[in-house]
């Protein structure tokens, strides 16, 4: 199995904060994708990392991998209360996902 | 609106009881995984289907069952519900087997007293 542990586990901001979220791999990434997930809601699809290297952005949202540190970091600029919720990493064919991050911006 | 569908919202039932949770995917895809999340596992997969056959298998307990039918619905199967049972289950359909983006439901919250 393959274990992906997400830091922080939680984080308060101001709202036009920058941000990063952590997802570290115990295996070779071979593909990593991130979520967002509104409380008690279904997650939604952000980004698909495929390449060591890749960098990925929509809006104000960026997604890094670095196969070599099995680790995928994400990064929101200027961040807004709509970036509320939880993200989440998702690796091996998507049948493993991290622990999350619940992110809260304050007005 | 992902396009995915599932029923009930919400189900409170007793323990050693049996429910059937059902999910239609997303017109046209073949691909359907189901996952339970609670508070204190996070997002467990469970299992996923291709086109009505079962493609992989996670963490699913011997007294939960699945099938994909030939329309491509989905059902979970979850009996001798015992209360660690409680969580939310989540169905996401993808257009291919392997990589790709996932399209997830609502979720039924499943609350085992």
């Amino acid at each position: 199995s393959q274990e992906l542990e997400q830091s922080p586990q939680s984080l308060i901001v101001q709202e036009g904060k920058n941000l990063t979220i952590n997802c570290t791999s115990s295996k070779t990434l071979y593909g990593l994708y991130w979520y967002k997930q509104k409380y008690g809601e279904g997650l939604i699809f952000l980004m698909m990392l495929q390449k060591g290297g890749e960098e990925k952005s929509h809006e104000k949202i960026t997604a890094k991998l670095d196969e070599k540190k099995q680790q995928s970091s994400l990064h929101i600029t200027a961040s807004q209360p709509s970036h509320a919720g939880i993200y989440l990493c998702g690796a091996g064919n998507q049948f493993y996902f991290g622990t999350g991050t619940s992110l809260t911006v304050i007005p | 609106d992902s396009g995915v569908t599932q029923t009930p919202k919400h189900l409170i039932t007793a323990t050693g009881q049996r429910v059937t949770l059902r999910c239609s995917p997303r017109s046209g895809d073949l691909s359907v995984y189901w996952y339970q999340q609670s508070l204190d596992q996070g997002l467990q997969f469970l299992i996923q289907y291709y086109n009505g056959e079962e493609r992989a298998k996670g963490n699913i307990l011997e007294r939960f069952s699945a099938q994909q039918f030939p329309d491509l619905h989905s059902e979970l199967n979850l009996s001798s519900l015992e209360l660690g049972d409680s969580a939310l289950y989540f169905c996401a359909s993808s257009e291919l087997a392997g990589n790709g983006e996932l399209f997830f439901g609502e979720g039924s919250r499943l609350t085992v007293l």
